[in-house]
């Protein structure tokens, strides 16, 4: 069945730092990818998606490409900011009738 | 365009009570999922509900259960309550076009079971 995969958190980091959070995935056919973040207290919040391989999801100065190639869809971010500190969930869904499967959330800590 | 919102926000009910939980999806969005977070299990997929029937299903005990009105507001039970249930509860609605399945979350019902 489908799968996603993150590195374990968490993930700390200084503000201002490179934030990079591996996402890979195992699906048939072509799925969608999609980023959501979850805020303390607060549901998910879609960040960025991507519908096909070799497209580019971006959002707030995050970032993932969809690798068709290496089945990944890895977060990037230039430079980090306390309020960024989260949980990030990495998802895929084929749509239709099939359910959205969701990776098990890397947190990351900003530091000031 | 409102967001999902979910009712009650915070609820706290004591073992073999049971609790009703409310979600309003997005206007025009005709699925709706719920889903259960724990620290321990992460997210874990319920139920799925479009246009009033369960269309998918989660590995839950039969005291978990859904239903969804006409309007596509939903609601979830769960009876006989124990203390693992304790968790936040999120609602999810999602438009089905162009075939790709974007979902939109509510803010979450946290349910604690004493």
């Amino acid at each position: 069945g489908d799968s996603v995969t993150q590195m374990e958190g968490p993930v700390t980091l200084s503000e201002e730092a490179f934030l990079t959070i591996n996402c890979t995935y195992t699906a048939t056919g072509y799925p969608s990818l999609f980023w959501y973040v979850q805020y303390p207290g607060e549901g998910l919040q879609l960040l960025l998606k991507a519908t096909k391989a070799d497209d580019k999801g971006s959002n707030k100065g995050f970032e993932a490409t969809y690798r068709k190639e290496t089945t990944s869809f890895h977060l990037e971010k230039g430079s980090v900011q306390v309020s960024d500190s989260a949980v990030y969930f990495c998802a895929l869904s084929r749509g239709g009738s099939y359910i959205p499967t969701f990776g098990r959330g890397t947190s990351l800590i900003v530091h000031p | 365009k409102a967001g999902v919102t979910q009712t009650p926000r915070y609820l706290i009910k004591t073992r073999g009570q049971q609790v009703t939980l409310s979600c309003s999806p997005i206007s025009g969005h005709r699925s709706v999922s719920w889903y259960q977070q724990t620290p321990g299990q992460g997210l874990q997929f319920l139920f799925e509900y479009f246009s009033e029937t369960q269309r998918n299903k989660g590995n839950f005990p039969g005291r978990f259960s859904g239903r969804q009105f006409s309007n596509s507001r939903s609601e979830m039970n769960v009876s006989t309550l124990e203390l693992g249930d304790s968790a936040l509860y999120l609602c999810a609605s999602s438009s089905l076009s162009g075939g790709e399945e974007t979902q939109y979350f509510g803010p979450g019902t946290r349910l604690l079971v004493l």
